[in-house]
């Protein structure tokens, strides 16, 4: 069965700081998806990328970058020169292809906090 | 647009009650999921429908947890005769197609508690 592990459970660092997200996945399928995804206090989750299994080139959104090393199986997020706003917990999650409709398995979370 | 909308978005019941829950998906979405998010964890799947069948209900806890959708749009998660261990963040989310691949958007969720 699929498994996503988000080994640190809280992260403080002060403003404009960089910070990296660790998530590490286990699947048997070699065709899935991992997504990334943002519960500020307001208890919403915002959607922040997605990426295949077939796709490792690394992303960069904005102050938000993503690395996806497929040989260890880790799909890590930084976020560069962090702001107050950027406080959250953030979920790594994933997709195992198969039938229609398949569920997203979710790390644990791991909570930021920006001092100012 | 508006996004993916739950109400209420708080619920007290005493132990043993019936409670429901209510999610109204982003418009013309046909997939949609429910989740259950405890305390300082992440969600954990639920249940699953694709229009109005329920293709996947394998994360229902007991019996004591129904879900609906019977028009293929708003959907009723239902829980009966709560329990304490209920008491958690329950989310529903939506996504355009019945791919599996398909971005879920979420709503804001209900906070359960029951005492």
């Amino acid at each position: 069965a699929q498994k996503v592990t988000q080994a640190q459970t809280e992260i403080s660092v002060v403003e404009k700081e960089d910070v990296t997200l660790d998530c590490v996945y286990e699947t048997r399928d070699t065709t899935y998806y991992l997504f990334w995804y943002k519960q500020p206090p307001s208890g919403e989750l915002v959607f922040l990328i997605r990426r295949n299994s077939f796709d490792e080139q690394n992303e960069i959104s904005g102050r938000y970058s993503w690395n996806f090393q497929k040989s260890t199986s880790s799909f890590n997020f930084t976020i560069t020169a962090s702001q107050v706003v950027d406080s959250a917990v953030y979920f790594c999650a994933l997709i195992e292809i198969k039938a229609a409709g398949n569920k997203l398995t979710f790390g644990g979370g791991t909570r930021v906090l920006v001092k100012p | 647009g508006a996004g993916v909308s739950q109400s209420p978005r708080y619920k007290v019941a005493k132990r043993g009650q019936d409670v429901a829950l209510r999610c109204d998906p982003i418009s013309g979405h046909v997939s949609l999921f429910w989740y259950q998010q405890a305390l300082g964890q992440g969600p954990e799947f639920l249940t699953y429908f694709q229009n109005e069948a329920q293709l996947d209900k394998s994360g229902l806890p007991s019996d004591r947890f129904f879900a609906e959708r019977p028009e293929g749009s708003v959907s009723t998660l239902k829980i009966q005769r709560t329990q304490q261990e209920d008491s958690a963040v329950y989310l529903c989310a939506s996504s355009l197609r019945d791919y599996s691949t398909d971005t879920q958007y979420f709503g804001p969720g209900t906070r359960l508690t029951v005492l």
